[in-house]
């Protein structure tokens, strides 16, 4: 079975600080790995995706994120965090074969703070 | 493009009544995802649909919760009667098809309170 763990319920950074928000999957086959934020009362926004290729992929508002398959990891990153990037982050993971159904982990809630 | 639209953005209810929740996916976009989301359980897939055809519904709760797409446009979800655990945030997405690269563009949600 197909899963997604956010082993972190809340992250806290000072801002300026690189931040990371973790993300390890389990998926037989090849896995499609996604970041999304969610803002207080509003629904989720895609941040970036790996799919195939370079394992370090770069996606929206200056975040990107480490695809490592030996670890079974895509950690979410940023050099210097902002206030305004305090939200939730989901990581979710898809299967090649399983077409749209997408697993989400449970959620990383990140603060930072001035 | 105005994105994923969903109406009502807050519902509240009492127990026993019918719920319809309404979304309007991108224009193009040919697959319709209807997800729920609360603190105890997180974001649960409820059903899909591809070319309007429901796809997997596995993640229905039980028979008092429906899905319909009645064309590319427009999908409900409904919920008869409604149940207090039934609270809970719903969304919509939808993304380009059903493959598994491409992301998924959500609603704002409808906020769902059952009393």
């Amino acid at each position: 079975a197909q899963s997604v763990a956010q082993p972190e319920d809340q992250v806290n950074v000072a801002e300026g600080n690189p931040l990371t928000v973790k993300c390890t999957y389990s998926v037989s086959g090849n896995p499609y790995l996604f970041w999304y934020v969610q803002y207080p009362n509003r629904g989720l926004q895609f941040l970036l995706k790996y799919i195939t290729g370079d394992n370090l992929v770069k996606g929206s508002y200056g975040f990107e994120a480490e695809f490592n398959k030996s670890q079974t990891s895509f950690h979410l990153k940023k050099p210097s965090a902002l206030v305004s990037d305090s939200a939730l982050y989901f990581c979710a993971v898809r299967r090649d074969d399983q077409g749209g159904k997408l697993i989400f982990g449970q959620g990383t809630e990140l603060s930072v703070k001035p | 493009d105005a994105g994923v639209i969903q109406s009502p953005r807050h519902e509240v209810t009492e127990m026993g009544q019918e719920v319809t929740l309404r979304c309007k996916p991108i224009s193009g976009h040919n697959s319709l995802f209807w997800y729920r989301q609360t603190m105890m359980r997180g974001l649960e897939l409820l059903i899909y649909f591809n070319n309007n055809v429901p796809i997997d519904d596995s993640g229905m709760p039980e028979d008092r919760f429906s899905a319909k797409m009645p064309n590319a446009s427009f999908s409900t979800l409904k919920i008869q009667p409604s149940e207090p655990r039934d609270s809970a945030v719903y969304f919509c997405a939808s993304s380009l098809s059903q493959s598994s690269y491409n992301e998924q563009f959500f609603g704002p949600g409808t906020r769902l309170t059952v009393l």
